[in-house]
């Protein structure tokens, strides 16, 4: 069980707009920078949004990501059947025992 | 165009020493802020941290596993080895070789290999 929550699964239509959300603690969520990372089947992870909010070149400008407190979520508008994919939060912990940390993905099914 | 190619056992025995290599192209580790790094996934569960190296040989190890893994670089064949000792059934997973260009960053990565699954199993 990961200390950063996510829901273990979503879905959505076409076109719709799409929340995930990774809830976590002061020491880890509430205190450090959240990254997000999709994961297309049977492909490796890709960067979708670091820092927060701030997408690398390629990535289109229907993702998004915010945070508030011990929450993070990234928003994904107009919903494609492409975006069908695992999505894991991470951020750093700041525990003795801290490090990287890992949500435990959300799996995201478009109908 | 920057890839990474994880090569090794794909079956090891418990208490065997795991050594990974990863192969890379598309960036030197002789440039300053390049770093190559290893996170693996078990079946089914969440993305784990291992460990990275900086182009200036500077680096970091996972706090629950640094008593067990040691990662090296060959900048000239662009390769980078992980070492994990003491392997256990706990960590069979697929073991991903990623990039990143920012120091000191260690959730920025960017891209990954495709991943090799290693089982641990007597």
């Amino acid at each position: 069980q990961s200390v950063l929550t996510q829901p273990h699964s979503l879905s959505g239509t076409p076109g719709q707009r799409v929340t995930i959300s990774c809830s976590g603690s002061n020491s880890n969520v509430g205190s450090n920078f959240v990254y997000w990372y999709r994961q297309l089947p049977g492909m490796a992870p890709q960067l979708l949004i670091y820092r927060n909010s701030e997408r690398p070149s390629g990535v289109p400008d229907r993702f998004s990501g915010s945070k508030s407190g011990t929450s993070a979520s990234l928003a994904i508008n107009g919903l494609r059947s492409e975006d069908e994919a695992d999505y894991f939060c991470a951020t750093w912990d700041d525990s003795l025992s801290g490090g990287v940390l890992f949500g435990g993905g959300t799996s995201l099914t478009v109908l | 165009q920057i890839t990474l190619k994880e090569s090794g056992p794909t079956l090891v025995e418990p208490t065997q020493t795991l050594t990974l290599t990863c192969n890379f192209s598309g960036f030197s580790l002789r440039r300053s802020g390049a770093g190559v790094g290893w996170i693996r996934q078990p079946p089914g569960k969440a993305l784990e941290w291992l460990s990275v190296i900086y182009w200036n040989g500077d680096r970091r190890y996972s706090p629950s596993l640094k008593s067990r893994i040691t990662i090296t670089k060959d900048t000239s064949n662009s390769q980078v080895v992980l070492t994990i000792a003491n392997m256990d059934p706990v960590d069979t997973a697929t073991y991903f070789c990623v990039h990143t260009a920012q120091y000191f960053d260690y959730l920025w990565w960017n891209p990954w290999g495709q991943g090799t699954l290693v089982t641990v199993s007597s």
